[in-house]
């Protein structure tokens, strides 16, 4: 079965540094993978995916992740965090049994940044 | 608003209870998804809908659960004879066809019940 890592269950930067955030998954065939953002009150809302081709996605406000297929990782990174990124962060893989699709999440990562 | 809408966003309810949580998806969406998520998990696969077929349900759906979309609208998720482990954040979330292959789910902002 499928299944994501998170490693950081909560991860503290200043604002202006840098970020990157570990997912690692476990699916026999190639993945679909996503990171998806929550914030505090508000729905999940999908920040980048991957499907194939080039293995650098880049995302909405910033963001970016990487797929290595040698390492089964796909982390997220942002070159300069704002304050306005402390949120959950959780990666997923896509899974496709038949017609049907749904995705499976890592546990999340607690993003709090610093003034 | 055109997202996908969730009712009620907080329910507290005694043990025994039934309760009932509606989604409304984006209009143009024919699939819609039903999540769980308990503090410090990721949210978890319950059930899905292509319009108002229920195409899979998660062994996480317990006989105590159902959940409907009747018109391949809005849906329902009930929960009978909740128990304190039932406590967790619902999220529902829908997609086109082609945007469910994509991953493109859009979710609602979350129903958090409360089993005391």
């Amino acid at each position: 079965a499928q299944s994501v890592t998170q490693p950081d269950i909560h991860i503290t930067v200043s604002e202006g540094a840098s970020l990157e955030l570990r997912c690692n998954y476990s699916y026999g065939a190639t993945p679909y993978l996503f990171w998806y953002v929550q914030s505090p009150g508000q729905g999940l809302q999908l920040l980048l995916k991957y499907f194939s081709g080039d293995t650098l996605v880049q995302g909405i406000k910033g963001f970016e992740a990487e797929f290595k297929r040698s390492q089964s990782s796909f982390n997220l990174r942002k070159p300069s965090v704002h304050w306005s990124d402390a949120a959950e962060y959780f990666c997923a893989v896509g899974v496709s049994g038949g017609s049907n699709y749904k995705l499976t999440f890592g546990k999340g990562t607690l993003l709090t940044v610093n003034p | 608003d055109t997202g996908v809408s969730q009712d009620p966003r907080h329910k507290i309810t005694k043990r025994g209870q039934n309760v009932t949580f509606r989604c409304d998806p984006i209009s143009e969406h024919n699939r819609l998804y039903w999540y769980r998520q308990t503090l410090g998990q990721g949210p978890e696969f319950l059930t899905y809908f292509q319009n108002e077929a229920q195409l899979e349900k998660s062994r996480l759906l317990s006989d105590r659960f159902s959940a409907e979309r009747p018109k391949g609208s809005f849906s329902t998720l009930e929960i009978q004879r909740t128990e304190q482990g039932d406590s967790a954040m619902y999220l529902c979330a829908s997609s086109r066809r082609q945007g469910a292959r994509t991953g493109e789910l859009f979710f609602g902002e979350g129903s958090r019940l409360t089993v005391l």
